[in-house]
Formats: C-alpha cells, structure tokens, sequence
C-alpha cells in the first residue's frame, strides 16, 4: 500500500496569512493526488484533483503543485472560512489512501 | 443537481453485519464514467478509504477490510451499498458515500455522512 504523509499536522495562522501543506506518498504516485478540506459535522470537499487542477467553484486562492511523491497546498491569502482540516488522498493505486490530515485553525 | 443521502441503522452489535445504503437523486447512477464509494472515519480521527465501484462490477477494496467487505450497485432503485461483516468497535465511524469521476479516483460529490456505532 502507498503510505501518504502530511506536514505539518496543524498550524495556527491569520487572515490574510499565505499558508502551505506537504503532502508525501511514500512511492511515486505521478500526479495521481488530490486534497479535500474538511469542515467540523461536514462531509470533505474536493479543493485540487491531479495535483494541480482546481476543481470547478473553488476560489483561485487555492493551488496544488508537485508530482512525483512530494505535493503542495497552498492558500495564497487565508479567509475566515478556510480554517478547516485538509486531507491529500493518492488516486494512483488502489487502496487510494488518505493522508492524516492538517488542521489549520486561527492564530 | 444530483445528491447522495447515507441510510441505515446507527448502531451495530458486535459480531453482526453492518449495512448501509446510499441513494444517488437528481441523476443516474448507470453512469459508465463514474464511479461509487465508500469513506469512513472514526470519531476524531481522519479519512479512511473503504472502497469502490463502477456501475458495471469493477470493484476495488481496501485489503484489510476486503474479507469483510461488499460493495454492490442496484441500477433499478439508483442506490449503492455497503455490506461489513463481523464488525467491531473498530469499524465506529461516520460512514460516507460518494462519487468518483473518470474511474477509482478523486471524490467530487459527497453524501452528509451517518455515524455507525458498534457496541452491545
């Protein structure tokens, strides 16, 4: 199985703040990676899917970068409603694991 | 605009066989670019990939759950669901259900999710 790893596990940060996560697979998974943001009592959204594309109705403060087995999320300008937990998930081999997810929560 | 909804008993003694349904509403789920899964996690914990499927059988599972596991589609009543047997505390959790694009890969709709307890 891939192994997917996440730094750091939780950050504090303000409005405004750029903010980036890293996401690693423990094999080369391509571009095969995607991130959710998870609200509290909320199913996960899809933000990025193949590492760099923003899903449709995502705002553009939202970009993924990276392929191979080292990927970044990163917010360019933090909003009060992106305070939230953000997962990456490998979609290049089944089982299609999560990683532990990064809360961001407000500093 | 198209919607899953998770149904199913919210507690599971131990031993017995968890099941749970989704209904897709809204549009078909005779899709043959889609794909349909299931996502769990545990109380404060993070996501755990179950499995998934394609309309027309192609199954994937997650190997430590794969003995325990069905997943299965019913065209006629535009639902997917999920079998889990010999369940264990271990298997508490939020159940989702959702929807893949293009095959197994990354999740674009979502279900609001039903907690599933096992205990006696």
């Amino acid at each position: 199985d891939i192994q997917m790893t996440q730094s750091p596990s939780s950050l504090s940060a303000s409005v405004g703040d750029r903010v980036t996560i890293t996401c690693r697979a423990s094999q080369n998974i391509s571009s095969d990676l995607n991130w959710y943001q998870q609200k509290p009592g909320k199913a996960p959204k899809v933000l990025i899917y193949g590492a760099s594309n923003l899903q449709s109705g995502v705002p553009s403060r939202f970009s993924g970068s990276g392929s191979g087995t080292d990927f970044t999320l990163t917010v360019s300008s933090l909003q009060p409603e992106d305070f939230a937990t953000y997962y990456c998930q490998q979609s290049y081999s089944s089982p299609f694991t999560f990683g532990p997810g990064t809360t961001v929560d407000i500093k | 605009q198209l919607q899953l909804q998770e149904s199913g008993p919210g507690l599971v003694k131990p031993s017995e066989t968890l099941s749970l349904t989704c209904t897709v509403s809204g549009g078909s789920i005779s899709s043959s670019i889609h794909y349909w899964g299931w996502i769990r996690q545990p109380p404060g914990k993070g996501l755990e990939w179950i499995g998934s499927m394609s309309y027309s059988g192609k199954t994937y599972y997650d190997p430590s759950l794969k003995s325990r596991l069905t997943i299965s589609v019913d065209s006629s009543k535009n639902q997917f669901s999920l079998k889990l047997t010999s369940v264990t505390a271990a298997d508490t959790a939020v159940y989702f259900c959702a929807r893949s694009f293009g095959g197994p890969d990354y999740f674009d709709l979502w279900g609001q999710g039903t907690l599933v307890t096992v205990s006696s």
